[in-house]
């Protein structure tokens, strides 16, 4: 069965660097998108991604944040500047339509980073 | 926050048990959907009730959605080992069609 992946799957980094973080959803879906879990608290929505361009963000995601679709498989989420409250678990997402559709949204199995 | 919320409680219960969670939510949704995710891993999902949907079966879930209440629940039936983890609700339609909204997830555990 198509599942999505996400590579590292863990990452330490030190304040005030870059990371990037990657994913490969699935190949046939056209909607990607990036949440984040901090310890213990709820997933939150970053982005969304769509037709090459963001169709959504949230409030999180500031200008430290950024998406891209280099080539046709991967997605990556880049953070420029690290903060230590960038610590999280962040999750790919991908679906082959809106959720408002009844479309699933599948699941990465994330990427925990820590920043100290 | 217009965000699905399960009544944050920790389950335990004996193998072969069920296992019963709510969510509720506040405004107007399309869709209303279940994930599990195991202990620090990805979010795996369960089950997808549309709104005018009232009850949904998958294997051993059963899911039923009240639009009135704004709620929804999840039960699990002869629950297993394996069946231990976080179980989330997410909700849709408030922020825009494709945003979804979590909960803060309910920690069942079975115990074999």
């Amino acid at each position: 069965e198509p599942e999505v992946t996400q590579t590292p799957s863990h990452q330490v980094t030190q304040m005030g660097q870059e990371v990037i973080l990657r994913c490969v959803p699935i190949s046939n879906h056209l909607y990607f998108y990036w949440y984040r879990q901090i310890l213990g608290q709820k997933v939150e929505f970053l982005v969304s991604f769509y037709n090459n361009e963001i169709s959504e963000k949230s409030e999180i995601f500031d200008d430290q944040f950024s998406v891209e679709r280099p080539d046709g498989s991967n997605f990556t989420l880049k953070i420029r500047s690290t903060k230590l409250e960038d610590s999280a678990m962040y999750f790919c997402a991908s679906s082959d339509g809106l959720a408002g559709g009844g479309k699933t949204q599948y699941f990465g199995p994330g990427t925990r980073l820590l920043v100290l | 926050s217009q965000q699905g919320e399960e009544d944050p409680q920790a389950l335990s219960i004996q193998e072969g048990e069920n296992a019963t969670m709510n969510c509720s939510y506040k405004t107007s949704i399309n869709n209303l959907q279940w994930y599990r995710q195991n202990s620090g891993r990805g979010l795996v999902h369960l089950i997808l009730i549309r709104s005018n949907e009232r009850e949904k079966h998958s294997g051993r879930l059963r899911v039923t959605l009240d639009t009135s209440k704004k709620s929804s629940s999840l039960l699990i039936t002869a629950s297993r080992a394996a069946d231990t983890a976080s179980y989330f609700c997410a909700t849709d339609g408030y922020y825009g069609n494709n945003r979804l909204a979590f909960g803060k997830g309910n920690q069942v555990v079975v115990i074999p």
